[in-house]
Formats: C-alpha cells, sequence, structure tokens
C-alpha cells in the first residue's frame, strides 16, 4: 500500500519569505512524486515531478522540491513567497510498477502582504 | 486552462436519484481519471480508464460506475445518491496513463445530495 502525509495543514508565511511544504511518503519500490496546486473553485494544477535522475527538481512559478530517499521526504519550496501563492497544496504518490497515484491532504497556504 | 472539460459545473439532485457526470479529456490524452475531494475524505483516487479500457480502480462505491467511450470521452455515474456523496468529483486526463505522466484536472462538478 502507498501513502503520503502532509503534517501541516496550514503554513503562514510573510511575502517575500522562504516557503517549505513537507510531503513524506510511502511506496513500494521506486516512487513517483508530484506537486499539484488547487486555487480557489478550480481544478488542480501540476507543479512539478520527481522521476528519476537529480533530486533537486524545479518546478512552474519558481517552485521546487527536493528528493530525500533516506528520510522518503519530498519537501516543496519557494525561496520568496509572494501573495499569489495563497492556495491548497497537495503532494502526491505513486509506484514505478502502478497506475494509481495516493493524494496527501493538502497544506493550505497562505501568504500574508 | 487544463483542456479538460466537466459538465455540469453543478448539480442538484435528491437522496436516491442518479446521476451522470461527463468529462472530456485534453486532445490526444488516452487515459482519464475520476477523483471525488471532500473536507472529510480529502482527494480520493476512483477508477482510471487508458483508450476505452478500465486500467486502476480506487476508491470507487458500488454504487458508483464509470466508462470511456470510443471518442474518449468519460461519464461518471452516482446511483442511489446518499447525503454523504455530496463532493467535488474532479476528472483528470494524462497522455499515456502511466504513473510518471503528470495529470491535467478539469475544473470539477459540484454535486449536492439534500
Amino acid at each position: 500500500a502507498q501513502s503520503v502525509a502532509q503534517p501541516e495543514d496550514q503554513v503562514n508565511v510573510a511575502e517575500g519569505n522562504p516557503l517549505t511544504v513537507k510531503c513524506t511518503y510511502s511506496v513500494s519500490g521506486n516512487p513517483y512524486l508530484f506537486w499539484y496546486v488547487q486555487y480557489p473553485n478550480r481544478g488542480l494544477q501540476f507543479l512539478l515531478k520527481y522521476i528519476t535522475g537529480d533530486n533537486l527538481v524545479k518546478g512552474s512559478y519558481g517552485f521546487e522540491a527536493e528528493f530525500n530517499k533516506s528520510q522518503t521526504s519530498f519537501h516543496l519550496k519557494k525561496p520568496s513567497a509572494l501573495v499569489s501563492d495563497s492556495a491548497l497544496y497537495f503532494c502526491a504518490v505513486g509506484p514505478s510498477n502502478d497506475y494509481k497515484l495516493s493524494f496527501g491532504a493538502g497544506t493550505t497556504v497562505t501568504v500574508r502582504a | 486552462d487544463s483542456g479538460v472539460t466537466q459538465t455540469p459545473k453543478h448539480l442538484i439532485t435528491a437522496t436516491g436519484q442518479r446521476v451522470t457526470l461527463r468529462c472530456s479529456p485534453r486532445s490526444g490524452d488516452l487515459s482519464v481519471y475520476w477523483y471525488q475531494q471532500s473536507l472529510d475524505q480529502g482527494l480520493q483516487f476512483l477508477i482510471q480508464y487508458y483508450n476505452g479500457e478500465e486500467r486502476a480502480k480506487g476508491n470507487i462505491l458500488e454504487r458508483f460506475s464509470a466508462q470511456q467511450f470510443p471518442d474518449l470521452h468519460s461519464e461518471l455515474n452516482l446511483s442511489s445518491l446518499e447525503l454523504g456523496d455530496s463532493a467535488l468529483y474532479f476528472c483528470a486526463s494524462s497522455a499515456s496513463g502511466e504513473n510518471n505522466n503528470e495529470q491535467f484536472f478539469g475544473p470539477g462538478t459540484r454535486l449536492t445530495v439534500l
């Protein structure tokens, strides 16, 4: 069985400060890892993914994430947060030998001006 | 705009009724996924189709069924509706349906069961 944990329901940061959204996972075999963002009344939008290769993955809107195999983590980061980054963020994991993705419960990010 | 369309946007119905949600994937995408998003359950994977065939099944109730048609659009049928079925239902599509493909989500159908 596979699972994703996003330990923080909410993250609050000031604009211009670094933003980190945490994610840990459990999966059999090699993981495929994703981050998605959901704005109010919208569907999820893909931000970035880790499939293989470099542990540091760069994605849309200045976001990046680091795959850490030993800690089974895939934290999302942005060096300087914007008010427009305020949204609900989902981490997702799927095994390389199956088709199902499991999503975390989501973390609400609020960036104050 | 992801290129995935879903109809209707909103649906209000009564307990015991049956509804059909429709999804058109992005042009060229062969795989369609259905998800249910509710406050208490979060985002739950229901089912995946690839080129007309069921590929993976998640937490889909027996009262729910889906299919993907030859033109690749998909329908999710929900029957004997209960109050707890009230949720946002998302459709997503991807190119090949493999787990290493990102999924593109539609805007969702908000179902309210009264």
